[in-house]
């Protein structure tokens, strides 16, 4: 049973362009969640997905933004990219009702 | 200050040596608490996850909540060094807009030393 999948692994962007991540969930989940972990620091909720539809969002600016497609996959889109974007981006998945959720190994973006 | 405060360490420890990880809290709506190992370079790995106050056991860890104290811990006995890791506590509301949000400790950076 596949777990969480996210591409790419690694990114190096420069300042001031866009970029997209991808997530899979794992089988049989249907609610994704896009966190930002900063180097020495726990992951910052960014938000979810569920039904294709943003259901909550955390304290991150509107240059973040997602989608959910009918498979139940997700992309994380972050334009005019910053400095401070630099971290790792985790996807968790769980099924809706439930809290348990279950992280992929993340997308390492650095921004120069 | 942050909604949950969890001491970044480092932590050594000896192999075999029983170790205690520790998390408060301030937000009283949390109801799910969970602890996540974390190696380096690798996604959280879902160690424990546990509904309201009491202990839940499963094989050298022991997880305990105490929600009128607003603190919560792990327990690993007999740790190994394969158990060097950071370890993050997280924590959800039970219901409402938050619902499913995790919020994250800081973590703590764990070294077992054969």
């Amino acid at each position: 049973d596949a777990g969480v999948t996210q591409s790419p692994t690694h990114l190096i962007k420069t300042r001031g362009q866009q970029v997209t991540l991808r997530c899979s969930p794992k089988s049989g989940h249907d609610t994704v969640s896009w966190y930002q972990q900063a180097l020495g620091q726990g992951p910052q909720f960014i938000f979810q997905y569920y039904e294709e539809e943003e259901r909550q969002r955390g304290n991150f600016p509107d240059r973040f933004s997602g989608h959910q497609f009918p498979n139940y996959s997700s992309e994380l889109n972050v334009n005019a990219l910053l400095l401070g974007d630099s971290a790792l981006y985790l996807c968790a998945s769980s099924l809706v009702g439930d809290t348990e959720a279950f992280f992929g190994q993340g997308t390492r973006l650095t921004v120069v | 200050q942050k909604e949950v405060e969890q001491d970044p360490g480092p932590l050594s420890v000896p192999e075999g040596a029983i170790v205690s990880l520790n998390c408060t809290y301030s937000n009283s709506a949390f109801q799910y608490f969970m602890w996540y190992r974390q190696y380096s370079r690798k996604g959280p790995e879902l160690l424990m996850y546990t509904y309201s106050s009491g202990n839940k056991e499963d094989g050298r860890f022991t997880a305990q909540v105490d929600k009128s104290s607003k603190y919560i811990s792990l327990f690993i006995r007999d740790s190994q060094p394969s158990d060097s890791a950071t370890y993050l506590c997280a924590m959800s509301n039970a219901g409402g807009t938050s619902y499913g949000k995790l919020t994250f400790g800081q973590g703590t950076i764990l070294t077992v030393h054969p």
